[in-house]
């Protein structure tokens, strides 16, 4: 099955050490976002790949960055997570960035910091 | 400012009873309004959009910029429709942005 894949589902990583969570998939699609979700909050979009091109939202902090090597996958790198970071983070897919390409989620990876 | 209400955290009801999950939003522009769900141990997952005026798992939502809602509905719930529902806002252009609202749990009890 096509799909989205985030590895790992759980991390768990020190305050203040860098940390990388992957997603890659095998959709083909354009387009790959990262969403960070705390605790009852609403999916918050950090940034987008629409294929090579890197487009951060104006309120991400500098602290997160991101890489995508290829079409398949994406990487988010936190330099310095602070415990405010700890949250689910989700990987998503569509096929091109209007409003007729639906979103394809992963199953997220939980992020602890201690 | 873009903004997604949804005002219940939890909605429960009884197998067979009406649905209504409750969805505001707030744009001055052209809205494109989606629900995902989640359900338990899956993936978020697109449910329906409003420029489709689909019917899916027996849900509709209409879109009334009246109002400025997007409530989700269904005459009859089942008990596998529990699970997280997210409203969704989009219609930036070519942006990429989704607006999700903070997600209402529905509990449907046998």
């Amino acid at each position: 099955d096509a799909m989205v894949i985030q590895n790992p589902r759980y991390q768990v990583t020190q305050f203040g050490k860098p940390v990388t969570l992957s997603c890659s998939q095998t959709l083909n699609h354009n387009v790959m976002y990262w969403y960070q979700q705390k605790s009852s909050q609403a999916p918050k979009l950090l940034f987008h790949y629409y294929d090579k091109d890197f487009n951060n939202e104006a309120d991400t902090p500098d602290n997160f960055q991101s890489r995508r090597p290829n079409t398949s996958f994406c990487f988010l790198d936190i330099r310095s997570p602070g415990l405010g970071d700890a949250a689910m983070y989700l990987c998503a897919t569509s096929r091109d960035r209007g409003d007729n390409s639906p979103l394809h989620f992963g199953n997220g990876t939980r992020l602890t910091v201690t | 400012a873009q903004r997604v209400t949804q005002p219940e955290k939890l909605l429960s009801v009884f197998k067979g009873a009406p649905v209504e999950l409750k969805c505001n939003y707030s744009y001055s522009g052209s809205p494109e309004l989606f629900w995902y769900v989640q359900y338990s141990r899956q993936r978020l997952q697109l449910l329906l959009r409003h420029i489709s005026r689909e019917s899916i798992k027996g849900f509709t939502a209409d879109l009334n910029k009246g109002e400025t809602s997007f409530h989700l509905k269904k005459p009859f719930a089942q008990e596998e429709d529990s699970a997280m529902y997210y409203c969704a806002l989009s219609g930036f252009g070519n942006t990429g942005k989704l607006i999700f609202g903070q997600g209402t749990t529905l509990q449907v009890k046998p």
